[in-house]
């Protein structure tokens, strides 16, 4: 069963510019989710997808980042534009069913840097 | 609000040693909890986690970790250390089966 993957590895831009990640999670997976990993800091939610609805995106700075889910399979997280702070790892990740009792399943992520 | 606290951010261990990686959590309702393992420029695996019934729950490469309702604890444990082990380690709860909240991590490192 191949894993959620995700595009690209690393990007690195200059602040006020923008930037698109990809994911495309594992096959049949309903949930999607977008988390920002800071340097030393535990994984954060952005927002998460059921199918291609959004169940939540309470943490997502809207005045900057968007995400969208075509057709509940492939998602793009965009930043436009892009500040320092938002040097981080960005992951993506995919699950059966809700969080909680359905595993969520991790892509490789995506480093940014922002210079 | 859910919350996970990790306490030490970095744990440093010898080959063969005892593994404990501590989590406390707060929630208000009965939580699901969880431990994911990091390897370098990876994404997160999942160790193990607890939902409901046993409270000693049994994860993959040998850990365990034990839920204590009454400590509001679910500390990771290995008995052996192997070098193969040297990771980041993330304690996460979840509430009303939803998102997922995560502690700051704890870098796991394993001395020959």
């Amino acid at each position: 069963e191949a894993g959620v993957a995700q595009s690209p590895r690393y990007k690195i831009i200059e602040k006020r510019q923008s930037v698109a990640f990809w994911c495309n999670p594992i096959s049949g997976h309903a949930t999607l989710y977008w988390y920002q990993q800071i340097l030393g800091q535990g994984p954060k939610l952005l927002i998460q997808f059921q199918n291609n609805g959004v169940v939540d995106d309470s943490q997502l700075p809207k005045d900057r980042f968007s995400a969208e889910r075509l057709k509940g399979v492939d998602s793009t997280l965009k930043i436009q534009p892009a500040k320092l702070e938002d040097s981080a790892v960005y992951l993506c990740a995919s699950s059966l069913g809700p969080a909680g009792v359905n595993e969520q399943f991790f892509g490789p992520g995506t480093r940014l840097t922002v210079l | 609000a859910q919350s996970v606290t990790q306490l030490g951010s970095h744990v440093s261990v010898s080959e063969g040693a005892l593994v404990l990686l501590r989590c406390n959590y707060s929630s208000s309702v009965p939580p699901y909890l969880f431990w994911y393992v990091q390897y370098p420029n990876q994404g997160l695996q999942l160790l193990l986690k607890y939902t409901t019934g046993a409270t000693l729950v049994k994860g993959i490469n040998g850990f365990e970790a034990e839920f204590k309702k009454s400590e509001t604890s679910f500390h990771l444990t290995k008995p052996s250390a192997h070098m193969s082990d040297a990771a980041e380690y993330f304690c996460a709860v979840s509430v009303s089966n939803y998102k997922l909240t995560f502690g700051k991590g704890t870098l796991l490192t394993v001395n020959p």
